[in-house]
């Protein structure tokens, strides 16, 4: 299956600081990431779409100007958290969408700690 | 409704048992269903695919869809203590949007 990187997998950042998490699909080229956020032993919410060359679609509930995604390159969706808060902690999880097989890829994830 | 419904469990199963997993969907024309696996802490892993009805396997693994019933299950042969996860059924509509279910908790006991 296509590989999807994510850096850092981990994080930890004082309350109101702002944390970048970046997305790269490897070995091919995505033209649409998802980023979903995931609670203890809760299931995938997803959060936003996010297609290369245009702006991201939230889901409903979700801050946009919170939860800054940019797609800039078939390659790379990043996701920025603002003025993150101790509520923010969670496990943030990219993936990559191929069309043809149509088929999601998960990046390994990214487990914030705000304190 | 959801979109996509699965047991949650816990599912537990004696090691080379054989484990099914089954989810229901709600939109009739959806195009593509899969099977991902989860393990604690961990993000999903794709582990099959189906488009059409009837069987596909991979492996131990066999995923059955009858889209008539709008069911997609997914079998386990050979369990082992290894496949202890949880399993998330998804589907994806014609507009490219996927649905996850909430997933089921496998166990396999040594």
């Amino acid at each position: 299956g296509a590989v999807v990187s994510q850096h850092p997998s981990w994080v930890i950042c004082k309350s109101g600081t702002s944390v970048k998490i970046e997305c790269r699909s490897l070995d091919f080229q995505a033209t649409t990431m998802f980023w979903y956020r995931q609670f203890p032993k809760q299931s995938l919410m997803l959060m936003a779409t996010s297609n290369e060359g245009s702006k991201a679609t939230y889901e409903q509930g979700v801050e946009k100007d919170k939860f800054l995604i940019n797609h800039a390159s078939l390659t790379l969706s990043t996701l920025t958290v603002t003025s993150a808060h101790p509520e923010d902690s969670s496990f943030y999880i990219c993936s990559s969408f191929t069309s043809g097989p149509y088929e999601q890829y998960f990046g390994p994830g990214t487990r914030l700690t705000v304190t | 409704q959801k979109e996509v419904e699965q047991n949650s469990g816990p599912l537990s199963v004696p090691e080379g048992a054989i484990a099914s997993l089954n989810c229901t969907y709600s939109d009739r024309v959806s195009q593509s269903f899969f099977w991902y696996r989860q393990y604690s802490g961990k993000s999903p892993e794709l582990i099959m695919s189906i488009y059409s009805n009837g069987d596909k396997e991979d492996g131990r693994f066999t995923a059955q869809l009858n889209k008539a019933s709008q069911y997609v299950s997914l079998l386990i042969r050979d369990s082992q203590p290894s496949d202890s996860a949880t399993y998330l059924c998804a589907v994806r509509n014609t507009g490219n949007q996927f649905y996850f279910g909430t997933g089921t908790s496998l166990t396999v006991i040594p």
